[in-house]
């Protein structure tokens, strides 16, 4: 079935260090991809999306490309703050379906 | 503007009673989900509705589950019969239209004793 597999946390990075959060998925066809990112205390919000092979997805610093060919779609971010400590959630969702389909999340803590 | 709302934010519950959650769409979203956050699963998608429809009601777990959705707005997700299984994080989401960004309400935390 359609998945999505994404490194497993905790991620204890110091600030401004560089990050990397690895996904990767399985689906049938071709599926857009998210990243959505849920801080301390708050709701899910979508950090960046990407839905065709090679599209780079990017905000607030945060960058990750659709690679078809390995299926990937990883974050980036070259220096990450305090303020980035959250939750991350990759997901997919196909090209004829409406929901969207999560990783099991990865806990990012930055410290100063 | 007002984003996605959710009530009541925490639910606590006696295994075998029934409860309600709501959930009040961003005004405008033709489309609404609901998702289940819970530590063993993950977050996993419930149902989908498009207007007072529900073309995909395929992540529901078993028939003590059920939604509706009136005049295009709010949502009531119903859980009859609750188990400890239930207990999670229950998320609303809706969209402009169905391919669009999902706007996620808060969440209702439900703990089944």
């Amino acid at each position: 079935g359609d998945s999505v597999t994404q490194m497993e946390g905790p991620v204890t990075l110091s600030e401004e260090a560089f990050l990397t959060i690895n996904c990767t998925y399985t689906a049938t066809g071709y599926p857009s991809l998210f990243w959505y990112v849920q801080y301390p205390g708050e709701g899910l919000q979508l950090l960046l999306k990407a839905t065709k092979a090679d599209d780079k997805g990017s905000n607030k610093g945060f960058e990750a490309t659709y690679r078809k060919e390995t299926t990937s779609f990883h974050l980036e971010k070259g220096s990450v703050q305090v303020s980035d400590s959250a939750v991350y959630f990759c997901a997919l969702r196909l090209s004829g379906s409406e929901k969207l389909v999560f990783g099991k999340g990865t806990k990012l803590t930055v410290n100063p | 503007g007002a984003g996605v709302s959710q009530s009541p934010s925490n639910k606590v519950t006696e295994k075998g009673k029934d409860v309600e959650l709501r959930c009040d769409p961003i005004s405008g979203h033709t489309a609404l989900y609901w998702y289940r956050q819970s530590l063993g699963q993950g977050l996993e998608f419930l149902i989908y509705f498009q207007g007072n429809s529900a073309p995909d009601k395929s992540g529901l777990p078993s028939d003590r589950f059920s939604a509706e959705r009136t005049g295009g707005s709010v949502s009531t997700l119903t859980i009859q019969r609750t188990q400890q299984e239930d207990s999670a994080v229950y998320l609303c989401a809706s969209s402009q239209g169905a391919k669009d960004t999902q706007y996620f309400g808060p969440g209702t935390r439900l703990t089944v004793l």
